[in-house]
């Protein structure tokens, strides 16, 4: 099946640092949404974005939704020990099906 | 909130045996999704279901089979399980009133011996 290209995979942080990450899709999507999982938890949704050029915010996380419509980039600020997990991207195009990235493993040291 | 629910955390069973994943939900969904997550493969959708009754072949479901006799519950089947099974499994339900969001369960971590 079809996957996002999602960068970066992995990114060693120090607390109190700005974090950025992004998808592209070579295909146009309706939705993006991004999730975080903690390790041996299920994926917990942080920010749906609908509209492309949208901005959204949740707390100290930002995402975008591109005006292509084939990408979308979320950034966290100020990261903190908690941000610690794996975040992904999912995009959704004509059907109910979602198309994952692969993850982006974030660690934070304080 | 949505809450999405998994039978078990972790499970183990032997080759051959035939195993039952339950996952519930309970608000309503309409839609419901099971998927498998491995190291290197990211997210790969197994089955999913519309709504009662019905379901669809994801990307990967050889091995596999869905029963979906009532709204909240989504049972994934693994008729004689082998060791290519052993995974984390991932259930996710999708309300058709919440646009595109899917909110996924804890997880069942199976091994298969």
């Amino acid at each position: 099946g079809q996957q996002l290209n999602q960068s970066p995979q992995s990114m060693f942080i120090q607390e109190g640092e700005d974090v950025s990450m992004n998808c592209t899709s070579s295909s146009i999507f309706n939705t993006w949404l991004w999730y975080k999982q903690d390790p041996g938890e299920g994926p917990v949704l942080l920010i749906a974005l609908y509209k492309a050029g949208e901005l959204t915010s949740n707390g100290r996380l930002t995402a975008q939704f591109g005006i292509t419509r084939k990408d979308s980039f979320l950034n966290i600020s100020a990261s903190i020990p908690s941000d610690v997990g794996i975040y992904f991207c999912a995009g959704q195009g004509g059907s109910e099906k979602l198309v994952f990235g692969k993850g982006t493993k974030l660690t934070v040291n304080p | 909130d949505v809450k999405v629910t998994q039978s078990s955390r972790y499970l183990v069973k032997r080759t051959g045996e035939k195993v039952f994943l339950e996952c519930v939900q309970d608000m309503d969904h309409e839609n419901m999704f099971w998927y498998r997550q491995d190291p290197g493969l990211g997210l790969r959708l197994i089955y999913f279901s519309y709504d009662v009754k019905m379901k669809e072949k994801g990307d990967i479901p050889e091995g596999y089979s869905v029963s979906r006799e009532k709204k909240e519950r989504f049972s994934l089947i693994l008729e004689s399980a082998s060791t290519n099974q052993t995974s984390m499994y991932l259930c996710a339900s999708r309300g058709l009133s919440s646009y595109n969001e899917q909110f996924f369960g804890p997880g069942t971590r199976l091994t298969v011996l």
